[in-house]
């Protein structure tokens, strides 16, 4: 069964370092989506990709946050510097138009980012 | 941004009892689905809602969208340790363009042995 693939799984950085992470949807969904997860929440969107251009980055920090989809498959979400409220589970989530008629999002497994 | 307000945030029971978790908004969606989560884990698709009044059924668990399609609730019979995690309601936002998913606070479910 096809899945979104994220790595690593987990990271551990010191504040004010750079961190990235790395993001390979399923085959032929063309919508990417990179979500912050505060602890015990729901996931909360933070940039938004159609093949690889970006359709909503408007709840991204872009004073510290990038992100990119150069070719429009596999992506990275940069932070630099890192803080420490940025301590969270990052997802990756694809999308399609699912048997019910409706769009459909899976997620990969995330990666818990802890800032020291 | 459409709220999606989940009740109850947190929910202890013991193996075997039946449940409910409700998600609420006083927008409506085009579509809502749920997802649960594990620790340290990405969210799983459990089933998506489109039509108002839809009832789906995954095995013990049993999905109903609201006529109006601005609620969802999710009822587990005989629940069992498998089922403990963060349930996730999530609203299609795809009114304002594209595709987007506004998710619930989640609800904790702990069930006991």
């Amino acid at each position: 069964e096809a899945e979104v693939a994220q790595s690593p799984r987990y990271k551990i950085t010191e504040k004010s370092q750079a961190v990235a992470f790395w993001c390979d949807p399923i085959s032929g969904h063309a919508t990417l989506y990179w979500y912050r997860q505060i602890l015990g929440q729901g996931p909360e969107l933070l940039v938004q990709f159609q093949d690889e251009s970006v359709v909503d980055d408007s709840q991204l920090p872009k004073d510290r946050f990038s992100a990119e989809r150069l070719k429009g498959v596999d992506s990275t979400l940069k932070i630099q510097p890192a803080e420490l409220g940025d301590s969270a589970m990052y997802l990756c989530a694809s999308s399609f138009l699912g048997p019910s008629g409706a769009y459909e999002q899976y997620f990969g497994p995330g990666t818990r980012l802890t800032v020291t | 941004t459409q709220l999606l307000e989940q009740s109850p945030q947190f929910l202890s029971i013991q193996e075997g009892e039946n449940l409910t978790v409700y998600c609420n908004s006083s927008s409506v969606f085009s579509s809502l689905q749920w997802y649960r989560q594990e620790p340290g884990e990405g969210p799983v698709l459990l089933v998506t809602v489109v039509t108002g009044g839809e009832v789906k059924k995954l095995k013990r668990l049993t999905f109903q969208f609201g006529d109006a399609r601005k609620d969802s609730s999710l009822h587990i019979t005989a629940a069992q340790p498998g089922d403990t995690g963060l349930y996730l309601c999530a609203g299609d936002d795809s009114g304002a363009g594209s595709y987007q998913l506004t998710f619930g606070k989640g609800t904790k479910l702990s069930v006991i042995p």
